[in-house]
């Protein structure tokens, strides 16, 4: 079983510049989320998706970022302006989920490193 | 929010050694998870195990949802064990947002 896909693996930009992370979840799974780790942190949840929709953003700087995910498979990740502060990797995670919600397993891809300078 | 804590932040251990590490949360969980980030960045799932003990190979956990606390048992440290070990937690009634600890950053030398 394939796990979860992420790109790219390394991104470099300058602040105020825009970019952009795609994440492929296991086939399958009906939940998506997107977490920032800065370094020597553990990583924090931004967004939440089940299935096309939003669980969970409370914590998603929206004058900055911005994610979807289309047809309730693959997801993009956004951030326009990016901030020194944003350095960080960035950790896209899938689960399957239960009846009621039921939080199952959550499997993480490989994350890709962001460094704005 | 519910709040996770890990012991001891670093650890460092010779090869052939045994450890515990300890998760402390505070509110009731309906999901818990141990991690290992290995240098790459890579999170490996160790465990699922909200509640029970599980054993797989070297390692073993055992959490006491009652008493709000999880350990992870490593026997026979290698030094491939090295790295960041991470329990996180989804407390009961928040949907699925996982809320990690801070991580034992854990050395094995030779």
């Amino acid at each position: 079983e394939a796990g979860v896909a992420q790109s790219p693996r390394y991104k470099i930009i300058e602040k105020r510049q825009s970019v952009a992370f795609w994440c492929n979840p296991i086939s399958g799974h009906a939940t998506l989320y997107w977490y920032q780790q800065i370094l020597g942190q553990g990583p924090k949840l931004l967004i939440q998706f089940q299935n096309n929709g939003v669980v969970d953003d409370s914590q998603l700087p929206k004058d900055r970022f911005s994610a979807e995910r289309l047809k309730g498979v693959d997801s993009t990740l956004k951030i326009q302006p990016a901030k020194l502060e944003d350095s960080a990797v960035y950790l896209c995670a899938s689960s399957d989920s239960g009846a009621g919600g039921t939080p199952y397993e959550q499997y993480f891809g490989p994350g890709t490193r962001l460094t704005v300078t | 929010g519910i709040q996770v804590e890990q012991s001891p932040p670093d650890l460092i251990l010779q090869e052939g050694a045994n450890s515990t590490l300890r998760c402390n949360f505070s509110d009731s969980v309906n999901n818990l998870q141990w991690f290992h980030q290995n240098p790459w960045g890579q999170l490996i799932n160790l465990f699922y195990i909200p509640s029970g003990t599980k054993q797989n190979g070297r390692l073993s956990a055992t959490t006491v949802a009652t008493e709000r606390y999880s350990l992870l048992y490593i026997s026979s440290s290698q030094t491939t064990d090295s790295g960041v070990y991470f329990c996180a937690a989804i407390n009961t009634g928040t949907a699925s947002k996982l809320t990690f600890g801070t991580g034992t950053r854990l050395q094995v030398t030779l």
